[in-house]
């Protein structure tokens, strides 16, 4: 069973400033690390798919980083926007077997101040 | 088009009762699960599908029950309701079962009275 954690749980920001915050996920037996953007009363939509360590994704603004030696990812927004508002989700997936489902940490709650 | 649909979007019901998700997607996508959005807002693996194989997840009671009449069709079967089963359920399919990016759909709020 994997155990994903994520902070801060809830994050302030002001319009136009930067921000980042951690996904740790255990380092044994990883598979495949997801982030999920969830806007409320809408679906998670995935963002970002990374396997390999060192890997880096970008798209548009968002970007994130992986490191499963050590079992973490970053998520950064850079020059953040109001519609940038949503809960950051991760998930883990293992080659464990099980449900073969992903494993989601609680997710950042991020909020945009104008 | 919607990729990932799912009806009802709101299902209210007395407890007891027997009562079925449906979920379908057009992405042409191997691999469909479901998950329960509990009250802590925390999304849980419950099943998952990958062509015609189950995979249970075994802390799911089995008054839950899965059925996929082809691949592009995930039902949950809810049997002897209980209050503790209201929870938003969320479908979700992807290309493989091997990390590809989920495709979810808009959940279906389940209240149980």
């Amino acid at each position: 069973i994997l155990n994903v954690e994520q902070s801060p749980q809830s994050l302030h920001v002001q319009e136009g400033d930067s921000t980042n915050f951690t996904c740790s996920f255990p380092s044994s037996n990883f598979y495949a690390l997801h982030w999920y953007r969830w806007e409320t009363a809408k679906s998670p939509e995935a963002l970002f798919v990374m396997t390999l360590n060192g890997d880096e994704k970008k798209k548009g603004r968002i970007s994130a980083t992986l490191n499963t030696k050590e079992g973490y990812s970053y998520l950064y927004i850079k020059g953040s926007q109001p519609e940038d508002s949503a809960t950051y989700l991760c998930a883990s997936l293992d080659s464990g077997g099980g449900a073969d489902g992903l494993t989601f940490g609680k997710g950042t709650h991020l909020i945009i101040q104008p | 088009d919607t990729a990932v649909s799912q009806t009802p979007k709101y299902l209210v019901t007395q407890m007891g009762n027997d009562k079925s998700i449906k979920c379908e997607q057009n992405l042409g996508h191997d691999t469909m699960y479901w998950y329960k959005q509990d009250s802590k807002k925390f999304l849980k693996i419950m099943f998952s599908y990958n062509n015609k194989e189950l995979i249970i997840n075994e802390t799911v009671p089995n008054r839950f029950s899965p059925k996929s009449p082809d691949k592009a069709h995930l039902n949950l079967h809810i049997n002897s309701l209980e209050l503790g089963d209201s929870a938003v359920y969320f479908c979700a399919s992807s290309q493989d079962r091997f990390g590809a990016p989920q495709f979810f759909g808009p959940g279906t709020r389940l209240t149980v009275l």
